[in-house]
């Protein structure tokens, strides 16, 4: 079984509608990250949790939020989805003290 | 502000050895790392480099100084799968996020 899973895997919506991306892990790592990855634009943050009660924002989390309801499980909602949003979204994962990152298999999202 | 720079595309052939550069002016510099992403897939983890040199490991080797900001990965024996992204990651020590991104080096290997 995969340490770092995404659901949904494909995800198509209207503009204005409300979406969650879910990332789970059983690796026990303590941060979670949210990228979105856009051609020729390569991976930015979203959001980043270092614990469950600590929530940063990345490069670009306008229009998005994110929950940690568990050390496991980092949901990345879009309240009111638009186009430009359409992306590659990835979870990732990793251990405080080092800087490795472990990322899941990724939801492909478009909004139409 | 914070900038990565590597090639867009590269080709190489199977057997060779091609090296992919990365460029890097940031605030706060931690450490480099190298991904690589196999389209469609998720990045996975080459190396780590924290101090200057050389990193070998095993086909694979990274490259690191800090000083001119400049880091290289180096492939050797190309195999046809080698064909795939390497996405330079630099992590930070401070800032409103930790690790930023390269857009990523997509290397063509020709039989």
């Amino acid at each position: 079984d995969a340490d770092v899973t995404q659901t949904p895997r494909n995800r198509i919506t209207k503009t204005g509608k409300r979406i969650m991306l879910e990332c789970s892990q059983t690796k026990g790592h303590d941060r979670m990250y949210w990228y979105r990855q856009d051609p020729g634009l390569g991976l930015r943050l979203i959001y980043y949790s270092f614990d469950v009660k600590d929530i940063n924002k990345g490069e670009i989390s306008d229009g998005y939020s994110v929950s940690r309801q568990a050390q496991a499980k980092f949901s990345l909602s879009l309240e009111s989805a638009i186009p430009n949003q359409t992306a590659l979204y990835f979870c990732a994962t990793s251990v405080g003290g080092e800087e490795t990152q472990y990322f899941g298999p990724g939801t492909r999202l478009l909004v139409l | 502000g914070q900038n990565i720079d590597q090639p867009t595309e590269m080709t190489a052939t199977e057997g060779a050895i091609v090296q992919i550069n990365c460029t890097y002016q940031t605030s706060g510099f931690n450490g480099l790392f190298w991904y690589q992403q196999h389209a469609g897939e998720a990045p996975t983890f080459l190396s780590y480099n924290v101090l200057d040199g050389l990193e070998e490991k095993g086909r694979f080797s990274s490259f690191l100084s800090r000083s001119k900001g400049y880091s290289y990965l180096l492939l050797k024996e190309l195999q046809m799968k080698d064909s795939a992204s390497y996405l330079c990651a630099v992590s930070l020590t401070s800032g409103t996020y930790k690790y930023i991104f390269g857009t990523g080096t997509r290397l063509k290997v020709l039989a």
